[in-house]
């Protein structure tokens, strides 16, 4: 499969534990993005990556969560301090220069 | 700053029936409009891409329109079937510098009977 992956599809953690989400987009493609997904809504930009340098990160991305691209591949998503208001679906997506975005199946988050 | 709205929130039809899906999105600056399908507890999956500049795109039962002045796309499915039954999601592409983000409405959520 070809398609861009996420690992892992469900994570449950304490409140307050640290939890880090993995991305791998499609392999030729220089830009990834993450979105977050909560019940009965459309999926929300969080922050964007033009190979390995963040390029914008939306206010809903507070302190406690970090991302990073080394290398310009995969990607990982740190959130620290989890609380619940964390649940949700964390979802990357990927694409070719300005071209239609390819997503992966998503990361579950429970936090109880 | 762009608000993407889709009507109705939920659609249940009878197999067989056609039926249309919209979307308004409140500025008419978007590069691109894109539909998404998605499956319960699920990632999406890309249906149809509109570019700015198109009026329409067809993928088999598949129609999408788009009317940048009026901020309106609609996407019309065909002869519905049972397996078309998911959440369907709008998202307008706006660019920000290198950024093509996507904003997206809160989707319908389609049940076909069989």
């Amino acid at each position: 499969d070809t398609g861009v992956s996420q690992d892992p599809r469900h994570k449950i953690t304490k409140r307050g534990q640290n939890v880090t989400f993995r991305c791998d987009p499609i392999s030729e493609h220089n830009r990834l993005y993450w979105y977050r997904q909560t019940l009965g809504q459309g999926p929300e930009f969080l922050t964007y990556f033009q190979n390995e340098a963040q390029l914008e990160k939306s206010r809903l991305l507070s302190d406690r969560f970090s991302a990073e691209r080394p290398k310009g591949s995969f990607s990982t998503l740190e959130i620290q301090r989890t609380e619940q208001g964390d649940s949700a679906m964390y979802l990357c997506a990927s694409s070719l220069r300005q071209d239609e975005q390819y997503f992966g199946p998503g990361t579950r988050l429970t936090v109880t | 700053k762009q608000e993407v709205t889709q009507i109705p929130a939920a659609l249940s039809v009878p197999e067989g029936e056609n039926l249309v899906l919209n979307c308004s999105f409140t500025d008419s600056a978007i590069y691109n409009l894109q539909w998404f399908r998605q499956d319960p507890g699920k990632g999406l999956t890309s249906l149809l891409l509109i570019q700015s500049s198109q009026r329409e795109q067809t993928s088999g039962r598949l129609n999408a329109s788009l009317d940048k002045s009026s901020g309106r796309s609609t996407l019309y499915i065909a002869a519905s079937q049972p397996g078309d039954s998911a959440t369907y999601l709008c998202a307008v592409i706006t660019r920000g510098g290198s950024n093509y983000k996507l904003t997206f409405g809160k989707g319908t959520l389609l049940t076909v009977n069989p």
